[in-house]
């Protein structure tokens, strides 16, 4: 079965400090993909990672795959209050439909 | 362009009950999924729908649930005599073929008291 672990679950950083956030993945993978939860709200989609080595950035976050060692970074640059959310990894493991997420990161971006 | 649509956006079900959750996909989109989120989780895979055709259902409990995504109207999930252990966050998603990117609607959070 796959599985999809991310850490850490619970991240308190204060604004303008960098962080990263990692999502590690048990088996070959064809695309990842990172989302943005809001509470009470859907899931947005911020990244979708197609290969390995592939590095895509908007604003202050930027996410990054290496597909060898099955790991996928997120990375926050001088975080504002706005980031506060939380961030899920998901990996398609060659169906082309099913998502199997991680538990989700839970960021709390403090003044 | 209206997004996924979901409803409703709470449910309160007793023991016993039956759920019936709709979603309507994206315009122009015809590919269906549900997830189900249960609390300090993340998304867990259901079932794959297009119009009057359930692809896979591997993620399916195999008893008291099913889904139907006729060829009008919404895709529905429904619960038959739920559980407290159905009370989660049920996410449909849609997209326009069945390997590209997939929007989310708001979700249902199913409560069963």
């Amino acid at each position: 079965e796959l599985k999809v672990e991310q850490n850490p679950l619970f991240l308190s950083m204060q604004e303008g400090k960098n962080y990263t956030i990692y999502c590690n993945y048990s088996t070959t993978s064809d695309r990842l993909y990172w989302y943005r939860q809001d509470p009470g709200k859907s899931l947005e989609s911020l990244f979708v990672l197609l290969s390995n080595g592939a590095v895509k950035q908007e604003g202050r976050l930027m996410a990054s795959l290496d597909t060898k060692a099955r790991l996928s970074t997120l990375h926050i640059t001088a975080a504002v209050h706005d980031l506060s959310a939380t961030y899920f990894c998901a990996v398609d493991i060659g169906s082309g439909y099913a998502l199997n997420f991680g538990k989700g990161t839970s960021l709390l971006v403090t003044p | 362009n209206a997004g996924v649509m979901q409803n409703p956006r709470h449910l309160v079900r007793r023991r016993g009950q039956e759920a019936r959750l709709r979603c309507s996909p994206m315009k122009g989109h015809s590919h269906v999924y549900w997830y189900r989120q249960l609390p300090e989780e993340g998304l867990k895979f259901m079932v794959y729908l297009q119009k009057e055709n359930i692809i896979d259902e591997s993620g399916m409990p195999k008893e008291r649930f099913s889904a139907e995504f006729p060829k009008e109207g919404p895709s529905i999930l429904r619960i038959q005599q739920v559980v407290r252990g159905d009370s989660a966050a049920y996410f449909c998603a849609s997209s326009s073929t069945g390997v590209n990117e997939q929007y989310f609607g708001p979700g249902t959070r199913l409560t069963v008291t």
